[in-house]
């Protein structure tokens, strides 16, 4: 089956652009969520979805971060007015439940120049 | 906050055995562990669950120390495929966070 699909891939944007990251998981995880994760360190949490709602976004940095799961499968992470610190690579990851194996998209690599 | 692990970086020959550490100042209740290679993405070890459980495949296992709020990852044997950055993770609450990782090297 289908694994977790990220897109794009890779993104390059000029510094104060909007952008949106697509992620759609696998079918049927219900727990979603989303990291980023810059150049030797771990992933840091940003946001984690049961269902439809955002049960924890107290990794969002700041009120730029936004992000959506309407339907409670596909969700896209939206950043307004992005930054140059913006740049690291965005990972998603799915799980059947909140305390199970998390299986991870390839990520989006965002470079703000 | 996050776990920590340690050590930050260990280099092995083939062969050779190596233990990571991940603790946490506050209670697990369960410890997942994912090994990263470059330009990858992270890809899931094993889970454990309870504390005292241990769990292992391959020559990589993994033990978890509820009491003292631990968990250690053995790699037994090392092959060149083990290379990458290790990470424990844990629930804090509703959320999902990893330690800082650990990146293993393993030489010819």
């Amino acid at each position: 089956g289908a694994g977790v699909s990220q897109t794009p891939s890779n993104k390059v944007t000029e510094k104060g652009k909007y952008v949106e990251l697509r992620c759609d998981p696998i079918s049927g995880h219900t727990a979603l969520y989303w990291y980023r994760q810059s150049l030797g360190q771990g992933p840091e949490f940003l946001i984690y979805f049961q269902g439809t709602g955002a049960a924890d976004d107290s990794g969002l940095p700041n009120d730029r971060f936004f992000a959506v799961r309407p339907e409670g499968s596909v969700s896209t992470l939206k950043i307004q007015r992005t930054e140059r610190g913006d740049s690291a690579v965005y990972l998603c990851a799915s799980s059947p439940q909140r305390t199970g194996e998390l299986f991870f998209g390839e990520g989006s690599r965002l470079t703000v120049l | 906050q996050q776990p920590v692990q340690s050590p930050q970086a260990v280099i092995l020959r083939e062969g050779e055995d190596a233990v990571i550490n991940c603790s946490s100042s506050k209670a697990l209740y369960s410890v997942h562990w994912y090994r990263q290679k470059h330009g990858e993405a992270p890809v899931f070890l094993m889970i454990l669950l309870k504390g005292g459980e241990q769990k292992g495949h391959d020559k990589i296992s993994a033990s978890f120390n509820e009491k003292k709020q631990q968990s250690s990852l053995y790699l037994t044997a090392s092959q060149l495929s083990y290379s990458g950055t290790y990470f424990c993770g844990t629930n804090y609450g509703q959320n999902f966070v990893f330690g800082p990782g650990t990146r293993l090297s393993v030489l010819p």
